[in-house]
């Protein structure tokens, strides 16, 4: 199977600029999360979605947002860019079964965002 | 809620020798532990992960980690470091109940393997 793959890999934006991410999961997992890395604060959970609704969020503002399609594959969207959003974003996918707690999530190489 | 405490932002050792990288929970709820690596620009792969049963989890390359709940830690251990290890590792940690999907990482560790 393909592992989760995430595009574009690296971007580069200026400030107040939005950016739309893009994860495909592995075949037939329905849970996809996202996630920020800086060096900072280290890896964040952004929010989580299944079957196109969203079940956990993440302690950030709201310029961050995310949605799901039909065939799992999710976009995750900054609006308003700021200095402060250069990271680099994973996505991890899951089967999102009712064993939830105990799945293995399989992440993607991440994209880079930088924000100049 | 749930948090994990990793001691040692870095940790150097030398090839062959044993690697130990020290990890402690907090969870209001059994836990569910993972440990995770990464490599440079590379996301997060899965080494091993602690739901319920045995206490000792053996994972990929060599690893594995012991589950002590009195102690409330989940240390990753390999016998014999390999240049190869050289890493990030992140431990992680999910309850069991509520949460859905959310992990929560510790601060990570990189490991430098020295010759």
């Amino acid at each position: 199977k393909a592992g989760v793959t995430q595009t574009p890999r690296y971007l580069i934006k200026t400030r107040g600029q939005q950016v739309t991410l893009s994860c495909s999961p592995i075949s037939g997992h329905r849970s996809v999360s996202w996630y920020q890395q800086t060096p900072g604060q280290g890896l964040q959970f952004l929010f989580e979605y299944f079957s196109e609704t969203q079940r956990n969020k993440g302690n950030f503002p709201g310029r961050f947002s995310g949605r799901q399609f039909s065939n799992s594959r999710s976009e995750m969207n900054v609006s308003t860019l700021e200095l402060g959003d250069s990271a680099l974003y994973l996505c991890a996918s899951s089967l999102g079964t009712s064993g939830v707690y105990q799945e293995t999530q399989y992440f993607g190489p991440g994209t880079r965002l930088l924000v100049l | 809620a749930q948090s994990v405490t990793q001691l040692g932002s870095h940790v150097s050792v030398s090839e062959g020798a044993l690697v130990l990288l020290r990890c402690n929970y907090s969870s209001s709820v059994p836990p569910y532990l993972f440990w995770y690596v990464q490599y440079p620009n590379q996301g997060l792969q899965l080494l091993l992960k602690y739901t319920t049963g045995a206490t000792l989890v053996k994972g990929i390359n060599g690893f594995e980690a012991e589950f002590k709940k009195s102690e409330t830690s989940f240390h990753l251990t390999k016998p014999s470091a390999h240049m190869s290890d050289a890493a990030e590792y992140f431990c992680a940690v999910r309850g069991n109940t509520g949460g859905g999907n959310k992990l929560t990482f510790g601060t990570g560790t990189q490991l430098k393997v020295e010759l």
